[in-house]
């Protein structure tokens, strides 16, 4: 039973492209958070998500940033126009709805 | 004021020490207390969970003060291998959808 799949493991960007980082969660857990780590700071919340629909997305900046959990397929987080400041590590954690979550490895954006 | 506040240390202890880490959270209606463990900015991992009677788990003791609003966690006899960063995570008791919030996190270093 393979964990929380993100990938990809690490992806560069030139400012003002588009990133788009994926998160398969553990079979059988139907809720998804995305977090983002900024350089010598804590994992902050951005979203979470069931399947087609978007729960919580609090965390979320305003402009660039989108979330979706289609009904077939990874959830995908979107970041458009990226700026040096996106550059961070994004977890993704899955759930079945209680409080077991399993987080996969992380995608570290970098923008140069 | 942030909603979970961990010292960010870092802690230098030498192995066999005894080390205690404190975190305070600031929602009060706050459910679910938590110890994650990072590894050099991998994924968080779950340690344990924290109860109000407190609870052990081999060398790790973690306790739980409803009234202070204060979560501590106890580390005894120290290893090489205890060397990460733990970070402390409350689930936010003001919404249902089970977002886990992480204070900054607080490292350990553990020199032989």
């Amino acid at each position: 039973n393979a964990g929380v799949m993100q990938n990809p493991r690490h992806l560069v960007r030139r400012r003002g492209q588009e990133a788009r980082l994926r998160c398969s969660p553990m079979k059988g857990h139907s809720h998804v958070y995305w977090y983002r780590q900024l350089p010598e700071e804590g994992l902050k919340f951005m979203v979470y998500l069931q399947k087609e629909n978007i729960i919580d997305e609090s965390g979320m900046p305003k402009e660039r940033f989108s979330a979706e959990f289609p009904k077939e397929g990874p959830s995908i987080l979107r970041i458009q126009q990226v700026v040096r400041g996106d550059s961070a590590a994004y977890f993704c954690a899955s759930s079945a709805g209680g409080a077991g979550y399993t987080f996969g490895s992380g995608t570290r954006l970098t923008v140069v | 004021r942030k909603e979970v506040e961990q010292d960010p240390g870092p802690f230098n202890v030498p192995e066999g020490a005894t080390v205690a880490f404190n975190c305070t959270y600031s929602n009060s209606a706050s459910q679910s207390f938590f110890w994650y463990r990072q590894d050099c900015r991998k994924e968080p991992k779950l340690l344990m969970s924290v109860y109000s009677s407190g609870n052990e788990d081999g060398r790790f003791t973690a306790q739980l003060n409803r009234a202070s609003q204060y979560i501590s966690l106890l580390i005894r006899d120290s290893k090489l291998s205890d060397s990460a960063t733990y970070l402390c995570v409350v689930i936010s008791g003001s919404s249902n959808t089970g977002k886990l919030i992480f204070g900054q996190g607080t490292t350990l270093q553990v020199k032989p």
